[in-house]
């Protein structure tokens, strides 16, 4: 089964609004999450990324929310615009230099 | 700095016929991955290259393969096309070291198997 999944497959957003799109994994020995954007035509790009020592990160209008206890994974962005919609995939390296699972994918839409 | 590029952007092959294609990662970057995106499976991990040895392997039959340059540039094979290897297939490069999430894709190759 796959390791790394999503709640939602679509969440369509007005503009302005905050999203939240969340993401579960079931290895409790992953260190290591990140988050994609991927928009049509493009290869997933960098988002955000943090560690099993962390609960919160925050970049540029985005927070990554780690909890550990539920294996529960959050990515908020924050006045969500119309260039936010896009695939967002979460990911995880179980361990060590073991490569990235990733999960299936939230669409994300703004409605203007 | 120039991203990771991909070349051919689009191919059509028939079912048996083989395909090579390549990718130049970012310069300075010493890792390259592959990753097959279909939309029933999602991004599933083929392999990773660093330093030209296979460092990592997906659960993929022995007809996927690749390697890398000293250039760190790298191809990926697959021979005796299927059907099912239709897919967007996206490399993607890192600095190296120890493996990283924050890995730059470039925009993949469409394979259309008939």
């Amino acid at each position: 089964g796959e390791s790394v999944g999503l709640h939602l497959p679509t969440l369509s957003v007005q503009e302005g609004d905050n999203s939240i799109i969340n993401c579960a994994y079931s290895n409790s020995a992953s260190d290591y999450f990140i988050w994609y954007k991927q928009e049509s035509g493009k290869g997933p790009q960098f988002i955000i990324d943090i560690r099993s020592n962390m609960d919160k990160r925050q970049g540029q209008r985005v927070t990554v929310l780690l909890n550990k206890t539920v294996k529960h994974l959050s990515l908020q962005i924050a006045a969500t615009q119309p260039g936010d919609s896009a695939v967002y995939f979460c990911a995880e390296i179980p361990s060590g230099n073991t490569p990235l699972v990733f999960g299936k994918g939230t669409r994300l839409s703004v409605i203007a | 700095k120039a991203g990771v590029t991909q070349t051919p952007r689009y191919l059509i092959k028939t079912r048996g016929q083989q395909v090579t294609l390549s990718c130049s990662p970012i310069s300075g970057h010493r890792s390259v991955s592959w990753y097959q995106q279909t939309p029933g499976q999602g991004l599933q991990f083929l392999f990773e290259y660093f330093s030209e040895t296979q460092r990592n392997k997906g659960n993929f039959p022995g007809r996927f393969s690749g390697r890398q340059f000293s250039n760190s540039r790298s191809e990926m094979n697959v021979s005796t096309l299927e059907l099912g290897d239709s897919a967007l297939y996206l490399c993607a490069s890192s600095p190296g070291g120890r493996t990283s999430g924050e890995q730059y894709f470039g925009p993949g190759t469409r394979l259309t198997v008939t």
